[in-house]
């Protein structure tokens, strides 16, 4: 079945790092990759998306590309605030699904002052 | 902005009793849907739900679970007799459709059982 790997965390970075959030998928046919960020006491916000291979997803300076040959969607963003603090899931809708999205284990993200 | 709201935000029950469990999806989608997340674990697909049926459950969403859309706003899982291992958070989310179903999430309830 489809899976997805994101990297240990928790990740601790200053103000104005540059942030890289492995993930990796295992997914038969051509699945969409997500970004999904939780803020404290809140549900699960779309950050970006991509659909096919080779595309790059963006938004809010973060940036993810659709890697079909080393399966990954690794989130990046040159440099984080202190507002970007959150928990950041990888997920992926498998290419027959109906919508079902497989997420990843969730990297909690703290940027200090 | 419209948004996914869910209630209560935070539900105890005994074990053995029946919850119900309430979504507003976003008014013009079509798919619904609910997850779950047990504390320290990955967020995991229960159902998905379209033309008032379900389209795809996942091996969790077993005879004690339930899905309806009683009227055309609410969204509701029901839990006929809950277990411990029933204590999570529970997301809904609702999709316009589609090939990406992009999906716009609810800010969950908190389960506890007893």
């Amino acid at each position: 079945g489809n899976s997805v790997t994101q990297m240990e965390g928790p990740v601790t970075l200053s103000e104005e790092a540059f942030l890289t959030i492995n993930c990796t998928y295992t997914a038969t046919g051509y699945p969409s990759l997500f970004w999904y960020v939780q803020y404290p006491g809140e549900g699960l916000q779309l950050l970006l998306k991509a659909t096919k291979a080779d595309d790059k997803g963006s938004n809010k300076g973060f940036e993810a590309t659709y890697r079909k040959e080393t399966t990954s969607f690794h989130l990046e963003k040159g440099s984080v605030q202190v507002s970007d603090s959150a928990v950041y899931f990888c997920a992926l809708l498998g290419a027959t699904s109906y919508g079902k999205l497989t997420f990843g284990q969730g990297t909690i993200l703290t940027v200090h002052p | 902005e419209p948004e996914v709201t869910q209630t209560p935000s935070h539900q105890v029950t005994q074990m053995g009793q029946e919850v119900i469990l309430r979504c507003v999806p976003i008014s013009n989608h079509l798919y619904f849907y609910w997850y779950r997340q047990i504390l320290g674990q990955k967020v995991e697909f229960l159902v998905s739900f379209y033309n008032n049926e379900i389209s795809e459950k996942s091996e969790i969403f077993d005879d004690q679970f339930s899905v309806e859309r009683p009227d055309g706003s609410n969204f509701t899982l029901k839990i006929r007799s809950t277990k411990l291992e029933d204590s999570a958070m529970y997301f809904c989310a609702s999709s316009e459709g589609g090939t990406v179903h992009e999906q716009f999430f609810g800010p969950g309830t908190r389960l506890t059982v007893l």
